[in-house]
């Protein structure tokens, strides 16, 4: 068990729907990242946020959103959904805001299925 | 072409093999990261590098930033061992961060 929590385990939703999946970092983690892992794609990071604030960003959609709150838990909106946004959700949780030096503990991952 | 390749994609070998997984990138990194993805789809860091090598347990990487390539070994390889093995190389680019890219992964399985 990595300390991190996702919710929910799974999701199921028909497309031009909005889902909001949420995380909660280890306690005294500030950093949070998202991961999409699809068939096709493998893993893509997709963003990151440090004690509140935004602090890099990868391959995220227009139609995706995220933000981390003052308790430091995220979420991560993901809008008129699409066949192909079907994957595993991850977020990882590290003490600082260095991908390069901090060790990224990962959740059990959010799977989404767009019918 | 993925900035960050690995091979082999798939691996089937005998308990007790010494096991080999490659990963190249072909851009500046400030950091290349190993993962281990279980069969049931959790996800755990294994190692970071940003130069010489690393140790823990039966588990080593390497990596040479010149020749932009790492290797993980497995020791004494263990069907506990089968799983899913990530490289993701870091880098800064002139925006700033771009968090990690990720290879395909190596499939191991290591039969009894």
């Amino acid at each position: 068990d990595s300390g991190v929590t996702q919710t929910p385990k799974h999701l199921i939703t028909a497309t031009g729907q909005r889902v909001t999946l949420r995380c909660s970092p280890r306690s005294g983690d500030l950093s949070v990242y998202w991961y999409q892992q699809s068939l096709d794609q493998g893993l893509q990071f997709l963003i990151q946020y440090y004690n509140g604030e935004e602090r890099a960003k990868g391959n995220i959609l227009e139609r995706f959103s995220a933000q981390q709150f003052p308790d430091l838990h995220s979420e991560l909106n993901l809008s008129s959904l699409e066949l192909g946004d079907s994957a595993l959700y991850f977020c990882a949780s590290s003490v600082g805001g260095q991908t390069s030096t901090d060790t990224q503990y990962f959740g059990p991952g959010t799977r989404l299925t767009v019918l | 072409k993925n900035e960050v390749e690995q091979s082999p994609q798939n691996l089937t070998a005998q308990e007790g093999e010494f096991i080999t997984i490659n990963c190249s990138y072909s851009v500046g990194i400030s950091a290349l990261h190993w993962l281990q993805q279980h069969p049931g789809g959790g996800i755990v860091s294994l190692f970071m590098l940003s130069s010489g090598k690393k140790k823990h347990g039966r588990l080593i990487a390497t990596i040479n930033i010149q020749e932009k390539h790492s290797s993980l070994h497995i020791t004494a390889s263990h069907p506990r061992d089968s799983a899913v093995y990530i490289c993701a190389a870091f880098r800064y680019s002139g925006g700033g961060a771009d968090g990690l890219t990720f290879g395909k992964g190596t499939h191991l399985i290591i039969q009894p």
